[in-house]
């Protein structure tokens, strides 16, 4: 089945800096990469996704690329400000039919200002 | 945060005891998960289903047991036979269209002791 692998476990950046966050899949099929964001004690949710018919995708100051060669891919946010703090999990699926999701095991941001 | 509830949004019982979580969706989705989340690690797939009266094990079911009589309502009861039952649980719901976003509810934190 789909492993993904996710790293750093834990990122400190100064405000203004940029993040990355990188992932590995193992499954070749996958094509449905998602990445969510989750404050403390609340619920994940979705800031970028990408689907592999793609090799980059923007929304703001959030990014993500995809290397279906390489089987990784990437999160990443610039101009980072406090509110960015929290944990950030990648995702992988086979996205047609009944998806399952397979995460990451997360990355814990935090911006210091 | 409308869309996905679930309740109790905090849960205490005693070992031995089984506990049902609720989560209750009004947004027609057809497909709906149950996740576990521990401190450290990303979200395991508990149990989902597509259709009602109809749902499939996943990744760690063992201790665990669901149900699908409503479209609107998947609940997941916790047993006895679960042996590490603590943690942080997340139900999902996803339309079965060409979005693939799957879409978190609250979660419920279950403390056993």
């Amino acid at each position: 089945g789909e492993n993904v692998e996710q790293h750093p476990s834990t990122l400190s950046v100064q405000e203004g800096d940029s993040a990355v966050i990188k992932c590995t899949y193992s499954d070749s099929a996958s094509n449905y990469f998602p990445w969510y964001k989750q404050e403390l004690g609340k619920r994940p949710q979705l800031i970028i996704d990408i689907r592999s018919n793609v090799g980059e995708k923007k929304d703001q100051r959030i990014a993500v690329t995809l290397n279906k060669t390489a089987k990784h891919f990437s999160l990443h946010i610039t101009e980072t400000q406090p509110e960015d703090s929290a944990v950030y999990f990648c995702a992988a699926s086979r996205g047609t039919g009944f998806q399952k999701l397979v995460f990451g095991t997360g990355t814990r941001l935090l911006v210091s200002p | 945060d409308g869309g996905i509830t679930q309740s109790p949004k905090y849960l205490f019982r005693k070992e031995g005891q089984n506990v049902t979580l609720s989560c209750e969706q009004n947004l027609n989705h057809d497909a709906m998960y149950w996740y576990r989340q521990d401190p450290g690690q990303g979200l395991r797939l508990i149990y989902y289903s597509q259709i009602v009266n109809d749902f499939q094990k996943g990744d760690i079911a063992e201790g665990y047991s669901v149900s699908r009589e409503k479209k609107e309502s998947f609940p997941l009861t916790v047993t006895s036979a679960q042996k590490n039952p603590t943690a942080f649980y997340l139900c999902a719901t996803r339309t079965t269209g060409s979005s693939y976003e799957q879409y978190f509810g609250p979660g419920t934190r279950l403390t056993v002791t």
